[in-house]
């Protein structure tokens, strides 16, 4: 079974534009989760989609948004980038909106802003 | 405040050696307790969890956790340390005490650096 897809695996963006990220998780996962990796702030949660709606969201300003596609595809898109936008973004996907299944990441697509 | 702790950001052993590697948290209750390892260039990948029951948890690679309500901890450890194991390591906590769901508060990481 194929694991967790991320697309692009490296970016580079300029200050001020915007930026599409996707997600494709495991065949038959449902919920797909969204972490920025940070060396100053760690891994911090953005985003948890399950059945195509927003179920739950991390302390990140509008600027940073998603969407759950019907075959559980997810994107995530970060306008008017910001310096501090560098980062590792990780996705994960599980089978259900529960803890008790495990969580399988992508590899995550390493955003560098200029 | 609630949160997950890491002690030790950096942390070298020989290899064949024992390791244990210290997590703490700090919420009303206990939450679900996970530990992924993230090697370089990579994901994260899950070692072990708990979330109740027997407090010695059996993971992947060999390693194990040990839950103690007592002290709020939940540390990792592996009797024999093997150069494969040199990576970054995660404390993690969900459950409905941290947002419900499989939302996951980390904790700050510890690099584990193996000599051979």
């Amino acid at each position: 079974k194929a694991g967790v897809t991320q697309t692009p695996r490296y970016l580079i963006k300029t200050r001020g534009q915007q930026v599409t990220l996707s997600c494709s998780p495991i065949s038959g996962h449902r919920s797909v989760s969204w972490y920025q990796q940070t060396p100053g702030q760690g891994l911090q949660f953005l985003f948890e989609y399950f059945s195509e709606t927003q179920r739950n969201k991390g302390n990140f300003p509008g600027r940073f948004s998603g969407r759950q596609f019907s075959n559980s595809r997810s994107e995530m898109n970060v306008s008017t980038l910001e310096l501090g936008d560098s980062a590792l973004y990780l996705c994960a996907s599980s089978l259900a909106f529960s803890p008790v299944d495990t969580q399988y990441f992508g590899p995550g697509t390493r955003l560098t802003v200029l | 405040a609630q949160s997950v702790t890491q002690p030790d950001i950096h942390i070298t052993v020989s290899e064949g050696a024992s390791l244990e590697l210290r997590c703490n948290y700090s919420y009303g209750a206990t939450p679900y307790l996970f530990w992924y390892v993230q090697s370089p260039g990579q994901g994260l990948q899950l070692l072990l969890k708990y979330f109740s029951g027997d407090t010695l948890v059996q993971g992947i690679k060999g390693f194990e956790a040990e839950f103690k309500r007592s002290q709020s901890s939940f540390n990792l450890r592996k009797p024999s340390v093997h150069w494969s194991d040199a990576a970054e390591y995660f404390c993690a906590v969900g459950g409905i005490l941290t947002g419900g769901g499989n939302k996951l508060t980390f904790g700050t990481g510890t690099q584990l650096k193996v000599e051979l």
